[in-house]
């Protein structure tokens, strides 16, 4: 069984384009987060939702817009696409941090975004 | 400013050897840290995870060790595989948040 899953795992659109990606999890995790990995490999994260409630939001365009229907999807809209936009997304789930001292996060396969 | 730093950058070993891969941190205040394996094309999975009371921690033949006050870490890999050849991320948790701060990774390639 797939834990965290993500569609699709690749997308190819123009600039200026509206996209989607969806993301789901089995594990029963209250946090959800969504990560960039950039060219160079570093990874950054963008959002995260506890339980439906956004509780990190990085310095991110106010072009990417996550939506959270349930705890156990986390998607993420991306509006007027642009070149730079063009990297790995990953989305990932955890318990809720107070659960523990840390929180083990389970990433999904990613997707792969490219903008032409 | 919050960071991660690893080196080397790129390794290649062959098939059979051990090898140290290094991390150095800035976060404050410190939590805990990570050692993630991404495969390519793949998402990372976690390897280790140890909090600052927490000196070593071994998965099979990784073994991390910490230490919290000079602020490194270190992942050695013992008698190597071809199926390590991947990216290791060190990661660190700042306390009492979800945020973790990501180093670049060493890219590790085994060959036979």
């Amino acid at each position: 069984d797939t834990a965290v899953s993500q569609t699709p795992k690749y997308l190819v659109t123009q600039m200026g384009n509206d996209k989607s990606i969806k993301c789901e999890q089995n594990l029963g995790h209250d946090t959800m987060y969504w990560y960039k990995q950039d060219s160079k490999k570093f990874l950054k994260i963008m959002f995260s939702y506890n339980n439906k409630e956004l509780i990190i939001n990085e310095t991110v365009p106010n072009r990417f817009s996550p939506k959270s229907p349930d705890k156990a999807h986390l998607n993420l809209h991306i509006n007027s696409l642009e070149l730079g936009d063009s990297a790995v997304y990953f989305c990932a789930s955890s318990q809720e941090i107070s659960a523990q001292l840390y929180n083990e996060q389970f990433f999904g396969p990613g997707t792969r975004l490219t903008v032409l | 400013k919050n960071q991660v730093e690893q080196s080397p950058q790129s390794l290649i070993i062959l098939e059979g050897k051990n090898c140290t891969l290094q991390c150095n941190y800035t976060v404050s205040p410190f939590s805990n840290l990570r050692w993630y394996k991404q495969d390519t094309g793949r998402g990372p999975v976690s390897l280790t995870i140890m909090t600052f009371s927490e000196n070593t921690k071994s998965n099979g033949r990784y073994t991390a060790t910490l230490d919290a006050d000079t602020k490194q870490s270190s992942l050695h890999i013992t008698a190597s595989q071809l199926s390590d050849s991947a990216s290791y991320i060190c990661v660190v948790g700042g306390y009492n948040t979800d945020k973790l701060i990501f180093g670049t990774g060493t890219r590790l390639q085994v060959f036979p």
